[in-house]
């Protein structure tokens, strides 16, 4: 089976940086996917890691320990448009099919 | 943006009664994923497709069937609505490349009352 643990929800202040981790626990893994989704719209991709490392994408970088079983993604520069659900999300490598985690949602005060 | 358009995007239905959501797409990507989503448990994996007339069951399968009849549609039946399916449903694209991110529709939300 695969479990996907991620923080049910954060908040931070306009400016500031926060990290939202994600563990997980699967056989067959290829890769991990970070998507932002805003309330009432669809999912949408932000980064995917197969590397253990870090990957930078402006103001959002996302890291990988397979080792581990672990991943964060951190938001930098905080904006009150960041305010979303960030969901973790693990693909395998037969099909391309994602087991997501139950999202993080990040509320971003003034 | 992907061209993905789902159809109904929301719809009230009563207990037992058939209900078929529409997925399409005019992006020519092979792969198709039913998903729902609901508070507490994230989107779960319906049904999957790997091209016309090629589809699997994900984890949450029961009470639902699909079919692929051409590239662009991939159909999503409840064979006889349950409140427990009252949710939000999405569609997915992509291609087979094992770093291919996922295009998602703008999903339907349904009630089963």
């Amino acid at each position: 089976g695969q479990n996907i643990d991620q923080p049910t929800e954060m908040t931070a202040t306009e400016g500031a940086i926060v990290q939202i981790n994600c563990t997980y626990q699967t056989s067959g893994f290829n890769g991990l996917f970070w998507y932002q989704q805003h309330a009432g719209e669809a999912p949408t991709f932000l980064s995917y890691n197969v590397l253990d490392g870090l990957e930078e994408k402006g103001r959002f970088s996302s890291f990988l320990s397979r080792s581990k079983g672990y991943s964060y993604l951190l938001l930098k520069e905080l904006q009150m448009k960041d305010s979303a659900s960030y969901l973790c999300a693990v693909s395998k490598a037969a099909g391309n099919k994602l087991t997501f985690g139950g999202g993080t949602r990040v509320l971003v005060k003034p | 943006d992907a061209g993905i358009t789902q159809s109904p995007r929301h719809k009230v239905t009563e207990t037992g009664t058939p209900v078929t959501l529409r997925c399409h797409q005019t992006e020519n990507h092979r792969y198709m994923y039913w998903y729902r989503q609901d508070p507490g448990h994230g989107l779960r994996l319906i049904h999957y497709s790997y091209g016309v007339k090629d589809t699997d069951k994900g984890e949450v399968s029961d009470g639902y069937s699909v079919s692929r009849s051409k590239t662009e549609d991939f159909l999503l039946t409840l064979e006889s609505a349950t409140s427990s399916q009252t949710s939000v449903y999405f569609c997915a694209i992509t291609d087979p490349g094992l770093d291919a991110e996922a295009f998602f529709g703008q999903g339907t939300r349904l009630t089963v009352v």
